[in-house]
């Protein structure tokens, strides 16, 4: 019973380099989140994605950052540009029913550094 | 707008003693609150949560917290740790509808041997 899957564990890259993140949901949950953890602090909320479609994305920076979910395999969080200051970790949850109520189970993280 | 506030960075706590960790949040409607735990390098685990009913939750690994509406808290407590309870403990709160959650900054507990 597989959990929330997370790849890479971590990821280096440049400045100016394009950051793939993925995961894949626990097995019948079709809810996915991400949130982005920076050093010393809690998690942020960045997105609410649905299968083929994004539900909230009030947490997304307006540039450089997206998301997707298609109707077949992992989410993907993607980071263009890269600067240092994206650099953190990345961690995925989903649920299978209504976000407010439903536990989220989350992912082990992305580990993202800038160089 | 929904805030949540862990007041304690660390804390350090001896092994076998008590221990409580303070969340406070605020809303204007109604609240779903939840505790996790994340030890080095790895994702959060759900220690417990509250939606309804009874106000003192109990959750895995000995925890448990109250709900307590008129002072808008939720803290944490165990009456014994142990060593493996070492790693950062967060705070969450969810307004009904809603489609995240909100977390605090976490609190560092540390278990003395």
């Amino acid at each position: 019973n597989a959990g929330v899957m997370q790849n890479p564990r971590h990821l280096v890259r440049r400045r100016g380099q394009e950051a793939r993140l993925r995961c894949s949901p626990m097995k019948g949950h079709s809810h996915v989140y991400w949130y982005r953890q920076l050093p010393e602090e809690g998690l942020k909320f960045m997105v609410y994605l649905q299968k083929e479609n994004i539900i909230d994305e009030s947490g997304m920076p307006k540039e450089r950052f997206s998301a997707e979910f298609p109707k077949e395999g992992p989410s993907i969080l993607r980071i263009q540009q890269v600067v240092r200051g994206d650099s953190a970790a990345y961690f995925c949850a989903s649920s299978g029913q209504l976000p407010s109520t439903d536990t989220q189970y989350f992912g082990p993280g992305t580990r993202l550094t800038v160089l | 707008a929904q805030s949540v506030t862990q007041l304690d960075s660390q804390v350090p706590v001896f092994e076998e003693a008590p221990v409580e960790l303070r969340c406070n949040y605020s809303s204007s409607v109604s609240v779903y609150l939840f505790w996790y735990v994340q030890y080095p390098n790895q994702g959060l685990q759900l220690l417990l949560k509250y939606l309804s009913g009874s106000t003192l939750v109990k959750g895995i690994n000995g925890f448990e917290a109250e709900f307590n509406k008129s002072q808008t808290s939720f803290h944490l407590r165990k009456p014994s740790v142990h060593i493996s309870d070492t790693a950062e403990y967060f705070c969450a709160v969810t307004e009904t509808g809603a489609n995240n959650l909100f977390f605090g900054t976490g609190t560092r507990l540390t278990v003395i041997p």
